[in-house]
């Protein structure tokens, strides 16, 4: 069965440094997605992107935030300058449509420590 | 905003039903999504409603009333297996994201 994958699962970053994140979509899917949880919270849209450019946005996805699809099959999140707030599980989902189509499949995440 | 209110946690039998309920803001609703989580992994899907009525999926059913903003999953033959915590979301007024509840951390004993 395609699943979405990520890399690295850990990452453990200091305060001020730049990390990318990066994710595999399935592979005939045309949405990407990036949320995160906070350990204890709730999960939390971040990005949406669609036809190469950034569809829907939150509050939390603010200029230290950047996403970029390098090729055809990479989908990353950049966080230029780390805060210790950005500790958080941040996970991928791609979906075949948009929300209404239905299923966001979701990867198995990747935890970021900022020291 | 889009407000989503579930019960933070519920205790339930081995064997036994559960339900559990989820209330959201009406305003520019498309579609109601239940996601199950256990600890540390990523949330996986369970169902996905838009029109009214339950809809029913093996062990899980999945209800949605658009006029009064509120969902419920149903849980049947309760499994240890089927303690984790279930996410009620739905979508964003524009479409292109899911705006999640805070989870209902199910606990099921023997």
């Amino acid at each position: 069965e395609p699943e979405v994958t990520q890399t690295p699962s850990h990452q453990v970053t200091q305060m001020g440094q730049e990390v990318i994140l990066r994710c595999v979509p399935i592979s005939n899917h045309l949405y990407f997605y990036w949320y995160r949880q906070i350990l204890g919270q709730k999960v939390e849209f971040l990005v949406s992107f669609y036809n190469n450019e950034i569809s829907e946005k939150s509050e939390i996805f603010d200029d230290q935030f950047s996403v970029e699809r390098p090729d055809g099959s990479n989908f990353t999140l950049k966080i230029r300058s780390t805060k210790l707030e950005d500790s958080a599980m941040y996970f991928c989902a791609s979906s075949e449509g948009g929300t209404t189509g239905g299923e966001q499949y979701f990867g198995p995440g990747t935890r970021l420590t900022v020291t | 905003g889009q407000n989503i209110d579930q019960p933070t946690e519920m205790t339930a039998t081995e064997g036994a039903i559960v339900q559990i309920n989820c209330t959201y803001q009406t305003s520019g609703f498309n579609g109601l999504f239940w996601y199950q989580q256990h600890a540390g992994e990523a949330p996986t899907f369970l169902s996905y409603n838009v029109l009214d009525g339950l809809e029913e999926k093996g062990r899980f059913s999945s209800f949605l009333s658009r006029s009064k903003g509120y969902s419920y999953l149903l849980l049947k033959e309760l499994q240890m297996k089927d303690s984790a915590s279930y996410l009620c979301a739905r979508d964003s007024n524009s479409g292109y994201a899911l705006n999640f509840g805070k989870g209902t951390s199910l606990l099921v004993t023997p």
